[in-house]
């Protein structure tokens, strides 16, 4: 069965470093997204991709985040640098399109501490 | 912006037992996803509602969109460990082609053998 690739699975790091997610969506799959879960809270959408393209990262806080979807298959998402309050789940999910009724597929998750 | 409250925040339920978990928006729905999470784990899709009155099941799972389609529950019956886990709502917007979800802050379900 088809599935959302996340890594790592875990990432600790220090304040002020910087760390990077990878995610590979399943096949076929154009839309992309990338949310953030702080412990004990619904996921919050950061970006969204349809193919290499952004479609909504308005929840992006740009002046430490980036995301990149270069060739619209595989995705990296950065952080630099990295702040304590950046301490969270961040998901991966990928649907056919991202129109009404398209189901979104989530990956794992990467779990970042940061000390 | 559009706003899930889910309750109960957490609920205990003796294996064996019925329970309901309910979403509420603040304003229309027009696409409705109900999400089961493991702990520290991702989601995974439970069932999906567009239109007012729509319920689905799906073996013992039944979610439900009331007429207005600002309200959905989620039925659990003769509950059985393996659907403890964190549960979410999450709704989609009108808008073709921007398919964020919001998510509502989750409701942990622990079963008690």
């Amino acid at each position: 069965e088809a599935e959302v690739a996340q890594s790592p699975r875990y990432k600790i790091t220090e304040k002020s470093q910087a760390v990077a997610f990878w995610c590979d969506p399943i096949s076929g799959h154009a839309t992309l997204y990338w949310y953030r879960q702080i412990l004990g809270q619904g996921p919050e959408l950061l970006v969204q991709f349809q193919d290499e393209s952004v479609v909504d990262d308005s929840q992006l806080p740009k002046d430490r985040f980036s995301a990149e979807r270069l060739k619209g298959v595989d995705s990296t998402l950065k952080i630099q640098p990295a702040e304590l309050g950046d301490s969270a789940m961040y998901l991966c999910a990928s649907s056919l399109a991202g129109g009404a009724g398209n189901e979104q597929f989530f990956g794992p998750g990467t779990r970042l501490t940061v000390l | 912006s559009q706003e899930l409250e889910q309750s109960p925040q957490s609920l205990i339920v003796q294996e064996g037992k019925n329970l309901t978990i309910n979403c509420t928006s603040s304003k229309t729905l027009y696409g409705l996803y109900w999400y089961k999470q493991k702990y520290g784990e991702g989601l995974i899709f439970l069932m999906m509602l567009q239109k007012g009155g729509e319920e689905k099941s799906h073996e013992k799972i039944t979610a439900k969109l009331d007429e207005k389609k600002q309200q959905s529950s989620l039925h659990i019956t003769a509950s059985q460990p393996s659907h403890a886990g964190i549960y979410l709502c999450g709704a989609g917007p009108r808008i073709q082609g921007a398919q964020k979800l919001v998510f509502g802050q989750g409701t942990r379900l622990t079963i008690n053998p």
